[in-house]
């Protein structure tokens, strides 16, 4: 079965720095699919960026990109200029194509604080 | 669009109690899936509904059912509720097999206490 792996249960980032959180993920595919998920103390889960496997280009939305190395596993989220509003758990999750219901395996989370 | 809606958002059961969450969603999505977040767990697949008229175990089955009632409908019941089954369940829905990089989209959960 993948495993998804998030080190750091929290992480702390000043107002307007720069933030980059780790994920590593075990798998035998060569397709996948890879997302990072936001959940605020709201509880809601809102998807943040998301990246094909296939894709060599690192996907970016906004102040939220990835880089995405391939070889080593590695799916790290790098948010920029960091707001208050940014504060929240972040949730790595790795999709395989195969199958019918196209599961996502998710990581245990990391809690991000922002600081004035 | 109400997008998923999950109700209760919250309940308080007694061990050996049973309840049904219920799960709607009006984006004409095919998939379904319910999953359990518990501190320092993420979330757990517990179980899914891959088009109407199917159902499958995930990975943390045991203890719960689940009815596809129809394409908007996916429900998940808890016979005889248990201390362990103390979590947030989250509903979550997912546009057209195949579609390998659309997303999840999930509803607001629901905090269940089993005491």
């Amino acid at each position: 079965a993948q495993t998804v792996t998030q080190s750091q249960p929290e992480m702390s980032v000043q107002e307007a720095e720069t933030v980059t959180l780790s994920c590593t993920y075990d798998t035998s595919e060569s397709d996948y699919y890879l997302f990072w998920y936001k959940q605020p103390p709201s509880r809601q889960m809102i998807l943040v960026i998301r990246q094909e496997a296939y894709k060599q280009q690192n996907a970016t939305e906004n102040r939220f990109s990835v880089n995405f190395q391939k070889a080593a596993k590695s799916f790290s989220l790098k948010i920029s200029d960091s707001q208050l509003g940014d504060a929240a758990m972040y949730f790595c999750a790795y999709r395989d194509p195969t199958g019918t219901a196209s599961k996502l395996t998710f990581g245990t989370g990391t809690r991000l604080q922002v600081t004035l | 669009n109400a997008g998923v809606t999950q109700t209760p958002k919250f309940q308080v059961l007694k061990t050996g109690q049973s309840m049904t969450l219920q799960c709607a969603q009006d984006m004409n999505h095919n998939s379904m899936y319910w999953y359990r977040q518990d501190p320092g767990m993420g979330l757990r697949l517990i179980y899914y509904s891959a088009s109407e008229g199917t159902t499958d175990k995930g990975e943390v089955p045991n203890g719960y059912n689940v009815s596809r009632l129809n394409k908007r409908e996916f429900s998940l019941r808890l016979e005889s509720a248990a201390p362990s089954q103390t979590s947030v369940y989250f509903c979550a829905s997912k546009s057209g097999q195949g579609l390998y990089n659309s997303p999840l989209h999930f509803g607001n959960g629901t905090r269940l206490t089993v005491t």
